[in-house]
């Protein structure tokens, strides 16, 4: 069966820190992968997708980036942290490049930004 | 650009109370609306809707499209505590820079007390 994993699971960063957010699934090949970002009890953003190696969308401008260097892994960056940054993190994978296909979640990151 | 707007935007209730979520939208091209639960961290699926007036159920939740009018609602029948969470809505739309992403909308917080 198909599992995803996302850490760290909480992180406390100062601002103008680096930062990385990795996520990665098991058990399917070619995935589709999305990066999104929830502020305090809310809605998802999407920040990021990708729909195979090295290729990757960005949603919105920002301070953050997003690198596919392995078909199955999935990784948020950042070389300088800002204090707007802070947020709940959660990568997903859907099958195939098709709308129709659901998206699953990981656990989600609780980044805060100090 | 895609939009959705849920409502409402938070709910108390006692438990054995019936709920109704509601769920408009705009898209290019819709595909397909799915609902979603989270509870703590990552949301979890419950509903992926493409046809209008077919009713989707599972257990006490049941969901229905309106693809005329352009909105969904979902409804959880005696609401028991472990419903409390909040309810994503999203919907994915096949046009131009849509295609191959969900716009999910701003969520409702439901609170169930015993």
């Amino acid at each position: 069966s198909q599992t995803i994993h996302q850490w760290p699971a909480t992180l406390v960063q100062p601002v103008g820190s680096p930062l990385s957010l990795e996520c990665t699934v098991e058990g399917t090949s070619n995935p589709n992968l999305y990066w999104y970002r929830q502020a305090a009890g809310r809605g998802l953003q999407l920040l990021f997708y990708s729909v195979g190696i090295g290729q990757i969308s960005s949603e919105v401008p920002q301070n953050l980036s997003a690198s596919r260097p392995q078909d199955r892994q999935f990784i948020l960056s950042s070389k300088k942290l800002l204090l707007s940054d802070s947020g709940f993190y959660l990568c997903a994978w859907s099958t195939g490049f098709s709308i129709s296909e659901k998206l699953f979640f990981g656990s989600g990151t609780q980044l805060s930004v100090l | 650009e895609d939009k959705v707007v849920q409502s409402p935007l938070s709910l108390v209730v006692h438990e054995g109370d019936t709920v109704t979520l509601n769920c408009s939208y705009e898209v290019t091209n819709f595909r397909s609306l799915l609902w979603y639960k989270q509870e703590k961290k990552a949301p979890t699926f419950l509903f992926m809707l493409t046809s209008s007036g077919i009713e989707k159920k599972s257990g006490r939740l049941s969901s229905i499209l309106d693809k005329k009018e352009l909105f969904s609602i979902l409804n959880i029948t005696a609401t028991q505590t472990g419903d409390s969470a909040i309810y994503l809505c999203a919907v994915g739309g096949a046009g131009g820079t849509s295609y191959g992403k969900l716009t999910f909308g701003q969520g409702t917080i439901l609170t169930v007390h015993p």
